[in-house]
């Protein structure tokens, strides 16, 4: 083990496609995040599941994007009618328990999405 | 809510030299603190943490930074910079009042001259 896995790594799709990016967080990682990460920029908050709860979501996720988590395990985010200013790094992280704010939280390599 | 400055976007250091990346942060609790390096093309990496327990907190690869509560400063620093230390510093700050989240600094660009 095992860090936290996602797929594909990168993907190039055309504008109003729709794009799907899986995460597989360590193992019992109650935890699952969502970021999103432009050029140049600090990696921005989406979303988080405590287990198959998801407990909060940004104002960043507009309606054309999901995120699920069906069994507590591994995550998927999709993107529906894809935008060329959706192009950029979807990364994914967990952390190993809720409600402490110490514990770490370990990030994947990330997704990367170009929307020509 | 929480927010967190880094003061310089880039910072060029001879190999050798130390390194000081700056942070200063606000929050409405008692935050927990973390430094991450990205390096090109790569995910986020812990640098080290603070928690409030010892406000020096020492992490990987020779850096360590220091909680200064007064000053709401965290700064990053390691006394002599290898080549390799090149790549993206994130300061982050992470708030024990409600959303879970993380929230990071725009990031410091490190470079390193030979």
């Amino acid at each position: 083990d095992t860090g936290v896995s996602q797929n594909p790594r990168h993907k190039i799709t055309k504008r109003g496609q729709n794009v799907t990016f899986r995460c597989d967080p360590i193992s019992e990682h109650n935890r699952l995040y969502w970021y999103r990460q432009t050029l140049g920029q600090g990696p921005e908050f989406l979303t988080y599941f405590q287990n198959e709860a998801q407990l909060e979501k940004s104002r960043l996720l507009s309606d054309r994007f999901s995120a699920e988590r069906p069994k507590g395990s591994f995550s998927t985010l999709e993107i529906q009618r894809t935008e060329q200013g959706d192009s950029a790094m979807y990364l994914c992280a967990s952390s190993p328990q809720s409600g402490v704010s110490g514990n770490t939280i370990y990030f994947g390599e990330g997704s990367w999405l170009t929307v020509v | 809510a929480q927010s967190v400055t880094q003061l310089d976007s880039h910072v060029s250091v001879s190999e050798g030299t130390p390194v000081l990346l700056r942070c200063n942060y606000s929050s409405s609790y008692s935050p927990s603190l973390f430094w991450y390096v990205q390096h090109p093309n790569k995910g986020l990496q812990l640098l080290l943490k603070y928690t409030s327990a010892a406000t020096l907190v020492k992490g990987i690869n020779g850096f360590e930074a220091e909680f200064k509560k007064s000053e709401t400063s965290f700064h990053l620093t390691k006394p002599s910079a290898h080549m390799s230390d090149a790549a993206e510093y994130f300061c982050v700050v992470r708030s024990g009042g409600g959303a879970d989240g993380l929230t990071f600094g725009k990031g410091t660009h490190l470079i390193i001259q030979p």
